[in-house]
């Protein structure tokens, strides 16, 4: 059984570029969650996907938008980049359907931006 | 909505010593309570879990945690730790019933010294 991916490991962009952040999911899981974890902070949750739509969203701009793929697999989109967005962003993988689906992560992707 | 609130941002302790990361809560309807262990440059993984039932619940790695309604409280216990242990804590709390999308503490630094 695979567990969740994440691509690239790190990242570096400059202010106001865009970045796209990849995530497989654990095989047999079809939701998606992500999440930014500032340097000190607990993860602070972006949006979820289920069936390739957003399934919840958590308080961030627009400019965080994301996709899932009838693989399950999904991709995190952040535009004009800002000195803020650097952070360790966490994919998480989860069963809908069961009485409670736990969430599996990823090792993340640690971004940097200058 | 919910909230967490670790009170202790770092834990040092000797090894083989006992360790109690406290944790509370507040939220206005039922919850699931979570602890995950964070190691450095890795992800989140699911050390034990707060559905129903027992307030005492047993996780992975010799860790309990008991749940305490009427103190809204969720501390987590070992009774002797190791230098393996030596990780950042993060306690998270869910709606019960929901898309079980959990709020996370600012987490807790358990520093382990020989």
């Amino acid at each position: 059984e695979t567990g969740v991916t994440q691509s690239p490991t790190h990242l570096i962009k400059t202010r106001g570029q865009q970045v796209t952040l990849r995530c497989s999911s654990q095989s047999g899981h079809n939701t998606v969650s992500w999440y930014q974890q500032a340097l000190g902070q607990g993860p602070q949750f972006i949006f979820q996907y289920y069936r390739e739509e957003e399934n919840g969203r958590g308080n961030f701009p627009p400019r965080f938008s994301g996709l899932q793929f009838p693989n399950y697999s999904s991709e995190l989109n952040v535009n004009a980049l800002e000195l803020d967005d650097s952070a360790l962003y966490l994919c998480a993988s989860s069963l809908v359907g069961a009485n409670y689906n736990e969430q599996f992560f990823g090792p993340g992707t640690r971004l940097t931006v200058l | 909505a919910q909230s967490v609130t670790q009170l202790d941002s770092q834990v040092p302790v000797f090894e083989e010593a006992p360790v109690e990361l406290r944790c509370n809560y507040s939220s206005s309807v039922s919850v699931y309570l979570f602890w995950y262990v964070q190691y450095p440059n890795q992800g989140l993984q699911l050390l034990l879990k707060y559905l129903s039932g027992s307030t005492l619940v047993k996780g992975i790695n010799g860790f309990e945690a008991e749940f305490n309604k009427s103190q809204t409280s969720f501390h987590l216990r070992k009774p002797s730790v190791h230098i393996s242990d030596t990780a950042e804590y993060f306690c998270a709390v869910a709606r019960s019933g929901g898309s079980y999308i959990p709020t996370f503490g600012r987490g807790t630094s358990l520093i382990v010294h020989p």
